[in-house]
């Protein structure tokens, strides 16, 4: 079946610009994840998602960031006034709701802020 | 909260040498904890979990892991590796508990020589 499915898979755009980030999960999982990946800098926990429950936005850096799920699937990552150190790969991942599945990554969105 | 550090960022070693990439966690309560990989250009993959049980796991590609609760670890190791093991390798971890959020370590960069 169809993996996790991100978009756009390049994103280049001039500071100051506000900035959306598409994740289409696998069909089914119930838990979604973004996690910001940074040269040398592992895996940034951003936010999770785990059905209609509250997400937990603890790794979100700044009130810039925001994020929503709609309709239990699609979500959209938001930047506002994008910076510089905002350039990354943005990482999406889904999984079923047993804590001990895997989680599927996306390709991921590059996102480069010049 | 949880934490992880991988204490090594880069390990290289010659082909069908042993192999050992360290792993520490802290966590105030039981945890979760996995190894995922992510080879040139691609996504991220489970490499192997340890949930409950057995505190020496296997997984794919030969790879195998020991949880230690004593020591919070969580070294990962292969007795003979390949040049086709290069891969930046990361180390997670979530609690048992109400949150189903997913803690990545920093990653080590796995280079195999000819």
């Amino acid at each position: 079946g169809a993996g996790v499915s991100q978009s756009p898979s390049n994103k280049v755009t001039e500071k100051g610009k506000d900035v959306e980030l598409r994740c289409d999960p696998i069909s089914g999982h119930t838990a979604l994840y973004w996690y910001r990946q940074s040269l040398g800098q592992g895996l940034e926990f951003l936010i999770y998602f785990q059905g209609n429950s509250a997400p937990d936005k603890s790794g979100l850096p700044s009130d810039r960031f925001s994020a929503e799920r709609t309709g239990g699937s699609v979500s959209t990552l938001t930047i506002q006034r994008t910076q510089q150190e905002d350039s990354a790969v943005y990482l999406c991942a889904s999984s079923t709701r047993d804590r001990g599945s895997p989680l599927h990554f996306g390709n991921g969105t590059r996102l480069t802020v010049t | 909260a949880q934490s992880v550090t991988q204490l090594d960022s880069q390990v290289p070693v010659f082909e069908e040498a042993p192999v050992e990439l360290r792993c520490n966690y802290s966590s105030s309560v039981s945890v979760y904890l996995f190894w995922y990989v992510q080879y040139p250009n691609q996504g991220l993959q489970l490499l192997l979990k340890y949930l409950s049980g057995s505190t020496l796991v296997k997984g794919i590609n030969g790879f195998e892991a020991e949880f230690n609760k004593s020591q919070t670890s969580f070294h990962l190791r292969k007795p003979s590796v390949h040049i086709s093991d290069t891969a930046e390798y990361f180390c997670a971890v979530t609690g048992r508990d109400s949150s189903y959020k997913l803690i990545f370590g920093s990653g080590t960069r796995l280079l195999v020589r000819p």
